[in-house]
């Protein structure tokens, strides 16, 4: 059965300084696709990355960073510089190509930023 | 501007009545969902639809209801059978043959 283990709840964290957001899944399928999402305090999920299970490319876009392994089956996702408007709630996710594009959340993990 | 809108951002109910909350896409989507979001916990589905006129349960079904008569709108009913509705509830759609679902900005029903 599918499912996204995200263990830190909230993570304090200092003005500039980086901070990781783990996220491990597991899955029986071999296609599947992970995704990171942001929850600021409106509500509204807002979409970061996504990246199927072919591709352990890591990415950069900014003062954002990820790290696929699919060996250690996560989906990590770190800030750096993190800065007082990190503060969300950040949701790993899993959908599996089999299964009508069904999508599986982490429970999130909010980065406290403190300035 | 193409979105996904949900109305109100803030719903109050009596226990014991039904009450739908709307969700309605602009983008051509073809699949559309619906999650709950309780306080500290990720997104759980209740029902998504990928066509119109057809729909399934997800994972947490019981006391909801749902209809896709158009393909721009995916309506859900919380019946008073939900136990405990008080929830944020948010609305996605997604393009056919994409991944990526699109959220709109949610709704919080609170019963009281």
């Amino acid at each position: 059965a599918q499912k996204v283990t995200q263990a830190q709840t909230e993570i304090s964290v200092v003005e500039k300084e980086d901070v990781t957001l783990d996220c491990v899944y597991e899955t029986r399928d071999t296609t599947y696709y992970l995704f990171w999402y942001k929850q600021p305090p409106s509500g509204e999920l807002v979409f970061l990355i996504r990246r199927n299970s072919f591709d352990e490319q890591n990415e950069i876009s900014g003062r954002y960073s990820w790290n696929f392994q699919k060996s250690t089956s996560s989906f990590n996702f770190t800030i750096t510089a993190s800065q007082v408007v990190d503060s969300a709630v950040y949701f790993c996710a899993l959908s599996e190509a089999d299964g009508g594009f069904k999508t599986i959340f982490g429970a999130g993990t909010r980065p406290f930023v403190k300035a | 501007d193409g979105g996904i809108t949900q109305s109100p951002k803030y719903l109050f109910r009596k226990e014991g009545q039904n009450v739908t909350l709307s969700c309605e896409q602009n983008l051509n989507h073809d699949a559309m969902y619906w999650y709950r979001q309780d306080p500290g916990q990720g997104l759980r589905l209740i029902y998504y639809s990928q066509i119109v006129n057809d729909f399934q349960k997800g994972d947490i079904a019981e006391g909801y209801s749902v209809s896709r008569e158009k393909k721009e709108s995916f309506p859900l009913t919380v019946t008073s059978a939900q136990k405990n509705p008080t929830a944020f509830y948010l609305c996605a759609s997604r393009p056919l043959g994409d991944d990526e679902q699109f959220f709109g900005p949610g709704t919080r029903l609170t019963v009281l």
